[in-house]
This record gives C-alpha cells, structure tokens and sequence, in this order.
C-alpha cells in the first residue's frame, strides 16, 4: 500500500513564524497534493505538483508556499503564519489517473 | 466553476437498513469518480472508485454512475454503527490533475 508521511500529528506556532509541514510519499507517484480542511468549508486546495520542482497554485494560495525538490518530498511553507491559518492540513499523492491517497493529517494551531 | 455537490446531512439510517449517499457535479468532462470516508479527526479513505456508467460493487458498498445526468451514489447494505462518517465525493476532469471535492455527507446508523 501507498504510504504518505506527514511529518507532525499537532503543531502550535505562534503567530509570525515561519512554519514547514513535511510530507513524504513512498510509491513514486508523479502528483502530490496540499489541501486544508475546516468546518463548513471542505477541502481546500493549496498547491499541487506534478513534478520535481514544479507546482500550481491551486484555489487558496495566498500565505502559503511549496517545495519538490524530491520526488517523493512535497513540503508547505507558512512564511508568516497567522490565527486563520490555524486548520487541518492534509497532504496527497497520486498517479495521474488514479486517486488519491492521503496522509494522516496535520493539525496546527496558529496562537 | 466546476462544483460537486452533496447534501450535507446528517443521514441517518437504523443498523442493517441501506444508506443511500449522493452526489451531483457540474462538469461532463468528468471522467473518474471516488468515494472516501472520513472518520472525525481522521483523514479520507478511499473506498471505492468508478469510471463508466452503471453499478460497481465491492463488499457491502456500491457505487452508481449515471454520466448523462451527471450524478454518482453510494449505496452501503446492512449499515453498520461503524459505518458513521462523514462520505466525500470526489470528481476528476480530464483536463487536471486534481480531485475536486463535494462537502462531504455525514452519515450516522444508529444501533
């Protein structure tokens, strides 16, 4: 089965900080995936990538960054974190026609 | 905008009745459709996933596609109370990468 790493369960950051949420992948999928989840709002995409080095905005990109530097490797940047920032991020992965598997989650709370 | 849709619930179904979830999307460019599950606090699950018209059953679970009009169910027979959750349809276009998901229905089966 795939696995999808993501590197903390709970994060508490303080408002300001610079904040980097990991996520690995283990089955050389092409795509990965970073969405948040809140109440009442569904999952929300990010970013995505296809490839090394390469990503796409996706709906809600405004505060937030990505890397792939590896393929297996998919990492969001909060680069001054704030309260609404504050959420559940779920990192995914895939290949192109399939779909996604998910990682358990991270919850970070902005304070 | 291409919009999937769902009613939120809750549904709730008594223990050994049939839950009936269902989905609605706006683009006929859609060509594969998912089903995950999502217990509270946890990611999504893939359960099951379906690319041409008509019925695919795997276990308790089926799923549904009608393409013309553009509408996808899950059934689940003999529900079970650990069957509670919330169900999340997802769509992909041929043109992207990227699932676009519904809210999410939350199913409770009460013993």
């Amino acid at each position: 089965d795939v696995k999808v790493t993501q590197s903390s369960r709970y994060l508490v950051k303080r408002t300001g900080e610079k904040v980097f949420l990991e996520c690995v992948q283990d089955m050389d999928h092409e795509n990965m995936f970073w969405y948040r989840q809140d109440p009442g709002l569904g999952l929300r995409l990010i970013y995505f990538s296809y490839d090394v080095k390469m990503k796409e905005k996706g709906d809600i990109p405004e505060g937030y960054s990505v890397s792939r530097e590896k393929k297996e490797r998919f990492s969001l940047i909060l680069e001054s974190a704030s309260t609404n920032q504050t959420s559940m991020y779920l990192c995914a992965s895939s290949l192109y026609r399939g779909g996604y598997t998910f990682g358990s989650g991270t919850r970070l709370t902005v304070v | 905008q291409k919009e999937v849709e769902q009613n939120s619930g809750p549904l709730s179904v008594p223990e050994g009745a049939i839950a009936s979830l269902n989905c609605t999307y706006s683009d006929r460019g859609s060509q594969s459709f998912f089903w995950y599950r999502q217990y509270s606090g946890k990611s999504p699950e893939l359960i099951m996933f379906i690319y041409s018209n008509g019925d695919k059953e795997d276990g308790r679970f089926t799923a549904q596609l009608n393409k013309a009009s553009q509408y996808v169910s899950l059934l689940i027979r003999d529900s079970q109370p650990s069957d509670s959750a919330t169900y999340l349809c997802a769509v992909k276009v041929l043109s992207q990468g990227n699932l676009i998901f519904g809210k999410g229905t939350k199913l409770s089966v009460k013993p």
